[in-house]
């Protein structure tokens, strides 16, 4: 079974650049799977980021588009979150997930990202 | 993209029906049947309840029915129980090769 892992800073200043790593365990980063990140503000509901394939192709939210960067490491089986830019308005829980098909059946379990001074 | 429209909240009365409806447009829920329904109880990760408009994943109770007319798709749950209680969202792929949420339904068990 597939299991997902969040890391990385749980406070980031405004005007920083926020990071996250997504641990894949149980199952390979090149398989056909979209992996994604998702969040979800204190209290809101969910809000999809973008998604890569193992190739390296990406989608993303418009409106975020210009602040995401979504990347892959084959060799460590992870992939990566950065958004640059980050105002109050980003502090949320942060979802790595997996797509195996047309829906999202793999979820890590979350983690907070503060912006904060 | 803007997000799907869902009730804020809905409630039942153990035993009973309820549906949750999940409306969009013809560029998400109307072009595909890429519809995806999640639970979520607090402070817990989603997780998949349907996909692709009517399937149930392998663990997933029978009571959880999914459908889909014109751009709006819609989550039945029948013979409410009280671990129903939770906050459920609706998914679709978008024309733009991209993924959209509603903005989530708070189902409270009487």
């Amino acid at each position: 079974q597939v299991q997902l892992q969040e890391s990385g800073p749980g406070l980031v200043k405004p005007s920083g650049t926020l990071s996250l790593t997504c641990a894949v365990s149980g199952g390979s980063i090149s398989s056909d799977t979209y992996w994604n990140w998702v969040r979800q503000p204190p209290g809101k509901g969910l809000e999809w980021i973008g998604e890569i394939y193992h190739s390296g192709s990406t989608n993303y939210k418009s409106s975020l588009e210009s602040r995401v960067t979504i990347s892959v490491d084959k060799s460590k089986n992870q992939f990566s979150l950065k958004l640059s830019s980050v105002t109050a308005a980003d502090t949320a829980v942060y979802y790595c997930a997996g797509n195996s098909g047309w829906y999202t059946d793999y979820w890590g379990q979350g983690t907070l990202v503060t912006v904060s001074s | 993209q803007s997000a799907l429209t869902q009730p804020a909240s809905v409630s039942g009365s153990p035993g009973q029906s309820i549906t949750i409806s999940c409306t969009g447009t013809s560029s998400d829920i109307g072009a595909y049947n890429y519809v995806s329904w999640y639970q979520q109880h607090p402070g817990k990760a989603p997780k998949l309840m349907i996909y692709e408009v009517t399937n149930r994943p392998s663990g997933v109770s029978n009571r959880f029915s999914g459908s889909k007319s014109g751009n709006t798709a819609s989550l039945t749950i029948s013979g409410l129980q009280a671990e129903d209680e939770a906050d459920y969202y609706c998914n679709s792929y978008t024309i733009s090769r991209s993924w959209v949420f509603g903005g989530g339904t708070k189902l409270t068990v009487l």
